[in-house]
């Protein structure tokens, strides 16, 4: 079965940097783009960037266009979020997401905390 | 960039009809997901293709869609319903949620 596994979170200080990964299992993880959703504490979910398949192409929402940046290593079936120049909002569990045209399978989320 | 916006409390008793409805000029032509969040965890679409359902998701949900709007509808809203539900689509490579809809059944 579709199995994703979010790693990296952790405790780090304004303007610091982390790398977040997520360990893909039970499907062709070359086959399928990715995305990066988080939620703050007590909020909504807010959609962070997307990769295709190939890596090829990546999207971002404006809130952290610039300072993160998505990519994947598909010989690892792993993709990674780098956080630059982190805030104290972009505090939240950051979950990474395979969607396709009917079906939508996500990790259980690593929690980021920004904060001095 | 696109919005979706949705109330943020829905109420019902265990049995009623509860309806969730997400606004947004996107959904005009793309279509809407719909997620059930549960406190603790992740995620878990109930409605693609604004009215399509995923296999091991229970009948008494379903979608529809009519212009800017979407509908989610629990009929015969059960206690283990009540959770988080958010709706979502995706255009011109902007993907965006709704701000969230907490449905309470008691």
């Amino acid at each position: 079965q579709v199995q994703l596994v979010e790693s990296g979170g952790g405790v780090v200080q304004p303007g610091r940097s982390l790398r977040l990964s997520c360990t893909a299992s039970g499907f062709t993880f070359s086959s399928y783009g990715m995305h990066w959703v988080r939620q703050a504490p007590g909020k909504g979910l807010e959609w962070v960037a997307v990769i295709w398949y190939d890596g090829s192409k990546q999207y971002y929402a404006d809130s952290v266009k610039g300072r993160f940046t998505i990519s994947r290593d598909n010989s690892k079936n792993t993709l990674y979020l780098q956080m630059n120049s982190l805030r104290a909002e972009d505090t939240a569990v950051y979950y990474c997401a395979r969607e396709d045209s009917s079906s939508s399978h996500w990790g259980q989320g690593t929690l980021v905390t920004v904060s001095s | 960039s696109y919005e979706l916006t949705q109330p943020s409390s829905v109420s019902v008793s265990p049995g009623q009809t509860a309806r969730i409805t997400c606004s947004g000029d996107v959904l005009a032509k793309k279509y809407a997901r719909w997620f059930q969040q549960k406190p603790g965890q992740a995620p878990v679409m109930v409605i693609y293709k604004d009215s399509e359902r995923p296999s091991g998701i229970p009948e008494r949900f379903s979608g529809s869609s009519s212009g800017t709007t979407v509908t989610l509808t629990i009929s015969g809203a059960q206690v283990e319903d009540e959770a988080d539900y958010y709706c979502y689509s995706a255009a011109d490579n902007n993907w965006v949620f709704g701000g969230g809809t907490k449905l309470t059944v008691l």
